[in-house]
């Protein structure tokens, strides 16, 4: 079993939809949870960051941890075309000197106009 | 702006033929790490350096090496490259303990004929 399972996709929605992509992860010592948008042949941008349990705001877009779930949420309300792109969850336990991240395989989203 | 820049973008080598890809950073951060990343695939750490500290993952290929002159340098070395070795490859940042923040570069195209 994955550390971090997400669903590939891809995941085809019309403009002003309200997108729901997710993430279950199986190791209870994760804390640090983010979200990561990858243009097609570019670099991940990190789109959310969220600590421990809980929901965080950023304009459209939505990050939600339920740690008793091992379950994470990203919702983009008012989908636009311009967010079709691949989108990374990413988690780590923290700690220590360095951060590493386990990331999830992606979910492709293509956002029709 | 501060950055992560990556050259080249785009690299053709042949088998067996080495090739160095060169990341570099204006974030001034002390954490500069190398990922692979295969089509559909999540992003797979090779190694990362915590200041001149090199820190290798358990399976990553002897063939694939690093070097990190200075604090805005780092650079990989794939030494005899086979044609599983095609990927994009992402170097990130951070700052140190705690943050668990990483900032990608916009990631160099492998191709190996």
């Amino acid at each position: 079993q994955k550390e971090v399972e997400q669903d590939p996709g891809p995941l085809s929605v019309p403009e002003g939809a309200i997108v729901s992509l997710n993430c279950t992860y199986s190791n209870s010592a994760f804390q640090y949870f983010m979200w990561y948008r990858q243009y097609s042949r570019k670099g991940p941008e990190l789109l959310m960051y969220t600590y421990s349990s809980g929901n965080k705001e950023d304009g459209r877009f939505t990050a939600q941890v339920d740690k008793s779930s091992k379950y994470i949420s990203l919702f983009i309300r008012d989908s636009q075309p311009s967010d079709s792109a691949t989108y990374l969850c990413a988690m780590s336990a923290g700690g220590g000197a360095t951060n590493k991240l386990i990331f999830g395989t992606g979910t492709l989203l293509a956002v029709q106009p | 702006d501060a950055m992560v820049i990556q050259n080249p973008r785009y690299q053709v080598t042949q088998f067996g033929k080495p090739v160095t890809l060169s990341c570099s950073q204006t974030l001034n951060h002390n954490v500069m790490y190398w990922y692979q990343q295969k089509s559909s695939q999540a992003p797979k750490l090779l190694f990362h350096y915590y200041d001149k500290d090199f820190n290798n993952e358990a399976d990553t290929p002897d063939n694939f090496q690093s070097r990190r002159p200075n604090t805005s340098f780092c650079f990989l070395d794939i030494r005899s490259p086979g044609l599983g070795d095609a990927a994009m490859y992402l170097c990130a940042t951070s700052f140190g303990t705690g943050a668990n923040t990483q900032y990608f570069g916009p990631g160099t195209r492998l191709t190996v004929l």
